[in-house]
């Protein structure tokens, strides 16, 4: 079945720091794909998506681009802050509603 | 406007019990999932449920069942519970089923301990 690899965390960096989460995936066809963020003690929300190859996904300030041809979806921030720290999941979807989720990356910003 | 609900928040029982988990979706949403997100991994799919049909079903036991009602909402049932079912449950809804661009919304979990 599909699958989906995330960098292993945790990761921490300083406030204003350059962020990149390595995600990569497995599927037949072509996928939707997204990034989750959970804040602790909460449920997931989206914070991006694309649904088709060279498709770029933005939502504050992250981005995240589409790469069919080395089958990546790798998410970007040019200057982090505290707020930002959580834990980061990739996620594509199978078929019309699965979600398939990467085991996810936790991400600590120290001021 | 009310987002994905559900309940309990917490949870404890011992092994061997059964368990009910509840869900309400988002007004005017019709289809609801679960996922298993055990700690430190990313959710696992459980079921879909679209119209009070089950529409997709991930790799559990039949130890696992779920239903929707009239007014979309749902319920995951677990029996015969075992330590290894510790985990966060997470309800998410969305609009319909079909349609592949359809978003889906999280609940905030119902955390499940199994002692």
């Amino acid at each position: 079945g599909d699958s989906v690899t995330q960098m292993e965390g945790p990761v921490t960096l300083s406030e204003e720091a350059f962020l990149t989460i390595n995600c990569t995936y497995t599927a037949t066809g072509y996928p939707s794909l997204f990034w989750y963020v959970q804040y602790p003690g909460e449920g997931l929300q989206l914070l991006l998506k694309a649904t088709k190859a060279d498709d770029k996904g933005s939502n504050k300030g992250f981005e995240a681009t589409y790469r069919k041809e080395t089958t990546s979806f790798h998410l970007e921030k040019g200057s982090v802050q505290v707020s930002d720290s959580a834990v980061y999941f990739c996620a594509l979807r199978e078929g019309a509603q699965k979600l398939v989720f990467g085991q996810g990356t936790r991400l600590t910003i120290n001021p | 406007d009310a987002g994905v609900t559900q309940s309990p928040t917490h949870l404890i029982k011992t092994r061997g019990q059964h368990v009910t988990l509840r869900c309400s979706p988002i007004s005017g949403h019709k289809s609801v999932s679960w996922y298993q997100q055990v700690l430190g991994q990313g959710p696992q799919f459980i079921f879909q449920y679209y119209e009070k049909e089950e529409r997709g079903r991930g790799n559990f036991p039949d130890r696992f069942s779920a239903r929707q009602f009239p007014n979309y909402s749902s319920e995951l049932n677990v029996n015969a519970l075992l330590l290894g079912d510790s985990a966060l449950y997470l309800c998410a809804s969305s609009l319909s089923a079909g349609d592949t661009y359809n978003e889906q919304f999280f609940g905030p979990g119902t955390r499940l301990t199994v002692l």
